[in-house]
């Protein structure tokens, strides 16, 4: 049964903290995304990439976020230092996506900055 | 600029009736439709998608309609069944493009 796994499950770490949260593709799938849920602004693009190039993340903030695909296995989402505001859940998404397709989700990294 | 809108936030039905959720989309270029389902921790599940060259799309309980002119979009659960009670958002996206922009979701509750 294939499916998008991301760990940690949930995370508590205080303000200036460094967080990373790490994804795991569907095998074969081109497209990977990193989402963050939140209330105001319901499922929020970070950024995505197609076979491991990144192509927009202009969704995230520069200066503190970095998103990476340092092989076809593994995405990694990177708080640096992290803040409070930066508290959701951040959901990793894959798809075998020709021009369209649908998106499978992981169970999603709940994060707490305290 | 939120590309994607849903404008009710929640929504009660009884079983056994219709549900209609609906979605605005503001970019003409989107041409693909999708609705998803989140339950409580855990991630959204893929329900249905529409392709701009259609106006309906079904599955089962599940209807997808599109209006282009209107930049609109509905789901229609009929009926509604108390498991159907979730967060259901939807998404848009440009052929080609790989970008899938999320509305803010509706809470929907069937009431048994």
């Amino acid at each position: 049964d294939a499916r998008v796994t991301q760990t940690p499950r949930h995370k508590v770490t205080e303000m200036g903290q460094e967080v990373t949260m790490r994804c795991q593709p569907i095998l074969g799938h081109n497209t990977v995304f990193w989402y963050r849920q939140t209330m105001m602004q319901g499922l929020e693009l970070l950024a995505y990439f197609r076979n491991r190039a990144p192509l927009d993340d202009s969704g995230m903030p520069k200066d503190r976020f970095s998103a990476e695909m340092p092989d076809a296995t593994l995405a990694t989402l990177k708080i640096q230092p992290s803040e409070p505001r930066d508290s959701a859940v951040y959901f990793c998404a894959s798809g075998l996506v020709r021009g369209t397709g649908e998106l499978f989700f992981g169970e999603g990294s709940r994060l707490t900055v305290l | 600029d939120q590309q994607v809108k849903q404008n009710s936030p929640s929504l009660s039905v009884q079983e056994g009736r219709i549900s209609i959720l609906n979605c605005d989309y503001t970019n003409s270029m989107f041409d693909y439709f999708l609705w998803y389902k989140k339950y409580p921790a855990e991630g959204p599940t893929f329900l249905i998608s529409i392709s701009s060259i259609k106006d309906k799309n079904e599955d089962g309980r599940f209807t997808v309609f599109l209006n282009k002119s209107a930049k609109h979009l509905s789901l229609h659960i009929v009926p509604s069944q108390p498991g159907d009670s979730a967060v259901y958002f939807c998404a848009a996206t440009a052929s080609g493009t790989y970008k899938y922009i999320f509305g803010t979701g509706t809470r929907l509750k069937v009431l048994a």
